[in-house]
């Protein structure tokens, strides 16, 4: 596609339930991130691929949460068991490679409300 | 670890400059960027600057770097009401950008 491309667009969810939250990057791209924003947080980076790849787990919140990447194209992050904290804009971006200097690009977002 | 600071609200006047200022934590940086996010979208970026250089101008956009201070600056010349967004400032720690809390910029008529 154009854009990255994130699904869905809105998910409300309850206490307690597991989310998939998907991201299809640009084709050809072959880094991947994903952030979370959250209200006054700014954006807090949660872990990035290169490839299928994701070398460092460090910056996922918890151990509810989890991502993959397959055959170096979508991703999903998955949060099991979510909690009202969970709540917030989970933003994919992707670049042409990993490193300095190569423009990431933004999708718009999946906002998450648990309730 | 240190967070890239800075300030949550500016609120200018159309036809007026808006300066954001940034402070960033990481000197090895090699390019410094800024993004903005209009109301329910992603971020774009808006512009970016090379550690080597004290000054970018992009049209309406100037963007000041002093590495000694670890302070970056973005300048919005003749801002419009088109400009109202939050504006975030990010380091690139070598794999993934590190963002400042965002700067929401408000353009009253």
């Amino acid at each position: 596609g154009a854009g990255v491309s994130q699904s869905p667009s809105n998910k409300v969810t309850e206490k307690g339930k597991d989310v998939e939250l998907r991201c299809d990057p640009i084709s050809g791209h072959t880094a991947l991130y994903w952030y979370r924003q959250s209200l006054g947080q700014g954006l807090e980076f949660l872990i990035y691929f290169q490839g299928n790849s994701a070398p460092d787990k460090s910056g996922l919140p918890s151990d509810r949460f989890s991502a993959e990447r397959t055959g170096g194209s979508v991703s999903t992050l998955t949060i099991q068991r979510t909690q009202q904290e969970d709540s917030a804009v989970y933003l994919c971006a992707s670049s042409l490679a990993l490193g300095r200097n190569t423009e990431a690009f933004f999708g718009q977002g999946t906002r998450l409300t648990v309730v | 670890g240190e967070d890239v600071e800075q300030s949550l609200f500016l609120s200018v006047r159309e036809g007026d400059s808006s300066v954001i200022n940034c402070t960033y934590t990481d000197s090895s940086s090699t390019y410094l960027y800024w993004y903005k996010q209009e109301p329910g979208a992603g971020l774009q970026l808006l512009t970016y600057i090379f550690s080597n250089m004290d000054m970018k101008q992009d049209q309406r956009l100037t963007v000041l770097l002093n590495k000694k201070d670890k302070h970056l600056s973005l300048r919005i010349a003749d801002t419009q009401t088109g400009d109202s967004a939050i504006y975030f400032c990010a380091e690139d720690s070598g794999y993934a950008l590190n963002f400042g809390k965002g700067t929401s910029l408000l353009v009253t008529p």
